[in-house]
């Protein structure tokens, strides 16, 4: 089966630049998207389309996805920041999330 | 305000069954597939089920088919997850979430409900 590997934590100091990446075979053939879900609360979407950022969604938020790899960035990062943040892809119509990853902001 | 709603949780022992349900409002529901999404105590998300505009087309995980079944009812703007068999590794909050076609992403999920299978 099909699947997308993230790394469990991240950690970033605040004002700076933090970059989350997400890998799966041939992962850039199609979309990835990426959602956060701070503690006790439901995912919400921040990126699909690869880069694409849904309405109300800062503009800090950015992503990229190539080759095997997609990578959510944030720039200039907050404290409201801290999450949990997961990447998802199709695979032959079904759908698929990475492990998820902790952003830690210090 | 787009809003889903989902209902049905609760204590179950193995073996049996639960029917979850998400109701919608302020869009039209037969214009969108819709997912079920489950997230175990401490763990990620794991996509379930999901079910096209009319409900002709359902797709699900392979850990869940032939226990768990997808519906939906446009006319009553809801969809539906009967749960049968029940193990507790089912055990999870189970999200409702929208699944717009032109996005290939889930953009409006629900507060979830919590389900848990143990004796």
């Amino acid at each position: 089966s099909y699947e997308l590997t993230q790394p469990p934590s991240v950690s970033v100091s605040p004002g700076q630049t933090v970059s989350i990446t997400c890998s799966g075979d041939k992962l850039g053939d199609g979309y990835a998207s990426w959602y956060q879900q701070r503690p006790g609360q439901s995912p919400v979407l921040v990126i699909y389309q690869d880069g694409k950022r849904p309405s109300g969604i800062p503009e800090r938020f950015s992503g990229s996805n190539s080759g095997n790899t997609a990578t959510l960035t944030i720039s200039g990062t907050q404290a409201m920041d801290e999450a949990d943040y997961y990447c998802q892809a199709w695979d032959s119509r079904t759908v698929v999330f990475g492990g998820g990853t902790k952003l830690t902001v210090l | 305000e787009v809003q889903l709603v989902e209902t049905g949780g609760g204590l179950v022992q193995p073996g049996g069954s639960l029917r979850l349900s998400c109701a919608t409002s302020r869009f039209t529901l037969s214009n969108y597939w819709m997912s079920w999404v489950r997230q175990a105590p401490g763990k990620g998300l794991e996509w379930v089920a999901n079910i096209n505009q009319d409900g002709s087309d359902k797709l699900y995980v392979d850990s869940v088919k032939g226990r768990f079944a997808i519906s939906r009812d446009n006319a009553k703007n809801s969809v539906y997850l009967q749960m049968n068999s029940l193990r507790p590794e089912d055990t999870a909050v189970y999200y409702c979430a929208r699944d717009p076609d032109y996005l290939d992403a889930f953009d409006i999920w629900g507060q979830g409900t919590m389900v848990t299978v143990s004796s």
